[in-house]
């Protein structure tokens, strides 16, 4: 089984609706990241937690919201999808080493 | 700021060594990683070095890290067909709006028969 799992996998969607993405993790670790990748710009950093009680915005925080339910728990949201947020989306999570386990992604089109 | 280089691709033919670079800014670096993702696929942990070391070995993977010069590059020896991916450098930090880790563009690996 996977340790770090996302869901779904695939979505498309339209212009305005709210979208929820969500990340679960088998690895007992407290860390865990949003980001989204783009063809050419890489891997951005859209909100990190290093706990339950700990949320903190990366690079492109705009236009996202996040919310971490229990340590296993880390889910995306955009409460009002725009084109431009079409992109491949990625969970990770860490211990306190720092690397980075990644999950399988979620494509997202917006219409 | 922070910031993670590579180049963006790297042609091989298959059985050669291939060698993908990358330079980082970060001098107070602890780790550096090397993640590779295959097509439709999430970042898969290849390898790590320490900074306090100049080399790692695992099986057909090289690291070679210049601490001095903060350049980082991964061989690949024997490429086969299977390595074809993006390959990508990071580097750690620590708080900030990139997290604890910052990631370069990706090297796009194509091996050719």
């Amino acid at each position: 089984d996977a340790d770090v799992t996302q869901t779904p996998r695939n979505r498309i969607t339209k212009t305005g609706k709210r979208i929820m993405l969500e990340c679960s993790q088998t690895k007992g670790h407290d860390r865990m990241y949003w980001y989204r990748q783009d063809p050419g710009l890489g891997l951005r950093l859209i909100y990190y937690s290093f706990d339950v009680k700990d949320i903190n915005k990366g690079e492109i925080s705009d236009g996202y919201s996040v919310s971490r339910q229990a340590q296993a728990k880390f889910s995306l949201s955009l409460e009002s999808a725009i084109p431009n947020q079409t992109a491949l989306y990625f969970c990770a999570t860490s211990d306190l080493s720092d690397t980075q386990y990644f999950g399988p992604g979620t494509r997202l089109t917006v219409l | 700021g922070e910031d993670v280089e590579q180049s963006l691709f790297l042609s091989v033919r298959e059985g050669d060594s291939s060698v993908i670079n990358c330079t980082y800014t970060d001098s107070s670096s602890t780790y550096l990683y090397w993640y590779k993702q295959e097509p439709g696929a999430g970042l898969q942990l290849l390898t790590y070095i320490f900074s306090n070391m100049d080399m790692k070995q695992d099986q057909r993977l090289t690291v070679l890290l210049n601490k001095k010069d903060k350049h980082l590059s991964l061989r690949i020896a024997d490429t086969q067909t299977g390595d074809s991916a993006i390959y990508f450098c990071a580097e750690t930090n620590y708080g900030g709006s990139q997290g604890n880790l910052i990631f370069g563009k990706g090297t796009k690996l194509s091996v050719k028969p």
